[in-house]
């Protein structure tokens, strides 16, 4: 019930396209949906994060649409870009567990000149 | 802009070792945390550290695992006898509040191989 299950697991995609992401959990005690990007040898770095009172929410090309009755959240990246590539891992966590995250497994996302 | 730095960025050593994964977290930040990265695998979270004491940790961290700030700036993780699986990418992050919407700053990470 603490999972959170991501999908797809590597995506390809031509720049200029869109990049969707999917993730879904189990626990309606989460209430905090962060997504994370990660470069080789680097750490995980905040991208975006959505709470469950909204249905999406948008910074730049990056979007998150929310489904709080579907138990899913998605990520979309909007004319992606070569230096986009990266792995993707979406999170939740609960309120009383602050910076405990629960991450999906990644999405590893190479996007194509 | 400020940063979680970790070292060493690589560390080998034989099971049966003990080894100590250090962190620096930003200056202003007041909760700590250690993350552990197999390769190839999701990020999972062990511990979580507050108020010079353990706030939560998860089934992974168990009696080998213990953490520690010895000082009001380093923040560090040891494993007392280190095992084949304990070989991953351990992340150290840290954030100004607990709150649920106050961001996660991560380190690059420390990729400790055991053999």
């Amino acid at each position: 019930q603490q999972q959170v299950k991501q999908s797809p697991q590597s995506l390809i995609v031509q720049k200029g396209g869109i990049s969707i992401i999917n993730c879904a959990y189990e626990n309606t005690a989460f209430d905090y949906f962060p997504w994370y990007q990660q470069f080789p040898g680097k750490g995980p770095a905040l991208l975006i994060a959505i709470r469950p009172d909204v249905s999406e929410k948008k910074e730049g090309r990056f979007t998150i649409s929310f489904n709080k009755s579907a138990k899913q959240f998605s990520l979309h990246i909007m004319d992606s870009q070569p230096g986009d590539s990266a792995t993707y891992f979406c999170a939740a966590s609960m309120n009383n567990q602050g910076g405990k995250l629960i991450f999906g497994q990644g999405t590893e996302l190479s996007v194509k000149p | 802009e400020p940063e979680v730095t970790q070292t060493p960025s690589h560390q080998v050593t034989q099971m049966g070792q003990e080894v100590i994964l250090r962190c620096v977290p930003i200056s202003n930040h007041l909760y700590f945390y250690w993350y552990r990265q197999i390769l190839g695998q999701k990020v999972e979270f062990l511990v979580s550290f507050y108020n010079n004491e353990i706030s939560e940790k998860s089934e992974i961290f168990d009696d080998q695992f213990s953490v520690e700030r010895p000082d009001g700036s380093n923040f560090t993780l040891k494993i007392r006898s280190t095992k084949l699986e304990d070989s991953a990418m351990y992340f150290c992050a840290s954030t100004k509040r607990g709150q649920i919407n106050s961001p996660l700053h991560f380190g690059n990470g420390t990729r400790l191989t055991v053999t």
